[in-house]
């Protein structure tokens, strides 16, 4: 089973205030992977697939990059809306699917 | 537009059963695979289970492989998840959510998702 690991648990960040979220894989994912957000009572969305495409109504401020075992999601200028938990997602090896752990983006 | 709804969910005693229900619309479903992911109260999220769109392949995670049954009716456009055998640790709510249209395999959309208790 892959792992998938995201680092930091929980980002401090200011609005209009860039934010970089990490995942890491236990082993290479290729560029299998799909980021998701989650905010408070609502279930995921889907924001990037395929590493570092953008979902469909997804804003340009969000962008992916990465493949291997090191990816990054990249917010350029946080929103009030941003204010979410982000989770990762592997889809190179299974099954099982796997997802990161995530990380809070919070108000600083 | 494309819809899912969860239905089923309930407070159920630990060794019991329960079946949820998520019913499709906005799309063709039967030409596309479906998941059902959970997560437990204040935690992550975890894939549990996957068909095919004709329901020929269908895999689970190993939590709940022998106590879980993923089944899908095309022509009523809905997938279902059957779940005997629940544990406490089975308390979640519980998304269905559809897979990519290409190669790969991510969820989008997601249901609303519907809360299973697991409690005496």
């Amino acid at each position: 089973e892959i792992v998938m690991t995201q680092s930091p648990a929980t980002l401090s960040v200011s609005p209009g205030e860039r934010a970089t979220l990490s995942c890491r894989a236990s082993q290479s994912v290729s560029n299998n992977l799909a980021w998701y957000q989650q905010r408070p009572g609502q279930a995921p969305r889907l924001l990037i697939y395929g590493a570092s495409t953008r979902a469909t109504g997804i804003p340009a401020r969000f962008s992916g990059s990465g493949s291997g075992t090191e990816f990054t999601l990249t917010i350029s200028s946080l929103q009030s809306e941003d204010f979410a938990v982000y989770y990762c997602q592997q889809y190179n090896n299974w099954p099982p699917l796997t997802f990161g752990g995530g990380t809070k983006v919070e108000i600083k | 537009e494309v819809q899912l709804v969860e239905s089923g969910g309930g407070l159920v005693q630990p060794g019991g059963s329960l079946r949820l229900s998520c019913a499709a619309s906005g799309f063709t479903f039967n030409s596309y695979e479906m998941n059902w992911v959970r997560q437990a109260p204040g935690k992550g999220l975890e894939w549990v289970s996957y068909i095919s769109s004709s329901g020929s392949t269908i895999y689970y995670a190993d939590s709940v492989k022998g106590r879980f049954t993923i089944s899908r009716d095309n022509a009523k456009n809905s997938l279902y998840l059957q779940m005997n055998s629940l544990r406490a640790e089975d308390t979640a709510v519980y998304y269905c959510a559809r897979d990519s249209p290409r190669i790969g395999h991510w969820f989008d959309p997601w249901g609303q998702g519907t809360l299973v208790t697991v409690s005496s």
